[in-house]
């Protein structure tokens, strides 16, 4: 069954420090998304990005994030500075009909230290 | 704006017991509904989906129906594992783009042997 693949699955970064989190979505799907949950939280949307360009955005999405779809395949989110508050559970999602659902990556952790 | 209610958690069952977790959702349009699971270090998996009303969604002994008129979509079944502990999620999507996936909070199970 088709995968959406997640790169690293846990990644240790300095505050301030930039970091880029990277997903392989499913290579018929048109719609991309960001998630994250902080430890014991729940889900919260981040980001939708469809046709090159982000479709929704969410308030958690400020200044210091942004996405990228580089070279057709992969789907980045960037973070410039990170804070400790970003500690989090980043989840990459794809779908080729939103209405079917989404299928999630594994998830990257990223602990801000 | 469109939210997901969950039954507050931790649930915890023997195993062989039924199991019920309610979910209502709030929504402007006509929603898709979702489950999604998560075991425990592991990302977001689609348990089981329902499109209109009085769709019943199944997968792995779970059910849910897609109830209009009570606005609800609980997750059932018959005779749980150990192996179903795990952290599930109600979810809902209403834009035709797929713009807008609302997760509920949770509701983490546990099932003793």
């Amino acid at each position: 069954e088709p995968e959406v693949t997640q790169t690293p699955s846990h990644q240790v970064t300095q505050m301030g420090q930039e970091v880029i989190l990277r997903c392989v979505p499913i290579s018929n799907h048109l719609y991309f998304y960001w998630y994250r949950q902080i430890l014991g939280q729940k889900v919260e949307f981040l980001v939708s990005f469809y046709n090159n360009e982000i479709s929704e955005k969410s308030e958690i999405f400020d200044d210091q994030f942004s996405v990228e779809r580089p070279d057709g395949s992969n789907f980045t989110l960037k973070i410039r500075s990170t804070k400790l508050e970003d500690s989090a559970m980043y989840f990459c999602a794809s779908s080729v009909d939103p209405q079917g659902g989404y299928t999630f990556g594994s998830g990257t952790r990223l602990t801000v230290v | 704006g469109d939210s997901v209610t969950q039954m507050e958690g931790p649930v915890t069952l023997s195993e062989e017991a039924f199991l019920t977790i309610n979910c209502t959702y709030t929504a402007t349009g006509y929603p898709s509904l979702f489950w999604y699971v998560q075991y425990p270090g592991e990302g977001l998996q689609l348990l089981l989906k329902a499109t209109k009303a009085d769709d019943k969604g199944s997968n792995k002994g779970f059910e849910a129906t897609y109830r209009k008129e009570t606005t609800s979509f609980h997750l059932e079944k018959g005779s749980v594992q150990v192996s179903d502990s795990a952290v599930y999620f109600c979810a809902l999507s209403t834009s035709p783009s797929g713009q807008n996936f609302v997760f509920g909070p949770g509701t983490r199970l546990s099932v003793l042997p």
